[in-house]
């Protein structure tokens, strides 16, 4: 299993400001994901956090919004950039342990409660 | 990716069991289907994963057609504890872990 942290649990922003979102797990890990879950709605993947080189964006997502690092196996950050209160949401840091199978569990960190004024 | 259809609410009494279904008619042969669970105000939770078999573990079983078109997550006796939203997802071994909608268990006292 894997335990896995966010710092800030919640945050209250003004729009135009930037976030940084960290995640710490507590053992190294392959596979780390970033995703993001609206009001009332089912989780949405932003990124996958790979470590030593740039994240990979899905459709929707792109680097200069939510910049992502992984400058090691068990520490990621999202930053969420010049916030706007359609950026109020839930981010959520998630963790695989093993890369061949893809089969295996995710887990996933308590989450970052981002609210945008 | 292949999509999975799940009832977007469920509810079922406290100690009987709940069949929480999903329907995933374009299934690979390479995906396997997974289920997680989302308690308020936390991350989502691994329950099961299967690929052709019925599962069990502690927390629930997995009933999968013979066909894998369709499954259903079985929780042997519910408790208020077990009141989440439940997704179903498949899963092949490239690809990321990507949620629907799920389902919303109210458990009733």
């Amino acid at each position: 299993s894997a335990v896995i942290s966010q710092k800030p649990s919640r945050d209250i922003c003004q729009r135009g400001t930037s976030l940084t979102i960290q995640c710490q797990v507590d053992s190294q890990v392959t596979m780390m994901f970033w995703y993001r879950q609206q009001p009332g709605q089912s989780l949405t993947l932003i990124a996958t956090a790979n470590q030593g080189s740039e994240a990979t964006y899905e459709s929707g997502f792109v680097i200069d919004k939510f910049p992502i690092s992984r400058p090691n196996l068990t520490f990621s950050t999202l930053t969420v950039s010049n916030m706007s209160p359609e950026d109020s949401s839930i981010y959520l840091c998630s963790v695989e342990t093993r890369l061949a199978f893809r089969g295996n569990e995710q887990f996933f960190g308590p989450g970052t409660r981002l609210t945008v004024l | 990716d292949a999509k999975t259809t799940q009832p977007n609410s469920m509810e079922s009494n406290e100690e009987e069991p709940v069949h929480l279904p999903c329907n995933h008619s374009t299934i690979s042969g390479t995906d396997y289907i997974h289920w997680y669970r989302q308690l308020p105000s936390q991350g989502p939770e691994y329950v099961i994963h299967g690929l052709t078999s019925n599962v069990n573990n502690r927390m629930a079983s997995l009933a999968i057609a013979e066909d894998r078109k369709s499954s259903t997550l079985i929780l042997h006796r519910a408790t208020l504890r077990d009141a989440a939203v439940y997704y179903c997802i498949l899963r092949d071994v490239n690809n990321d872990m990507r949620f629907g909608a799920g389902t919303r268990l109210t458990v009733k006292p």
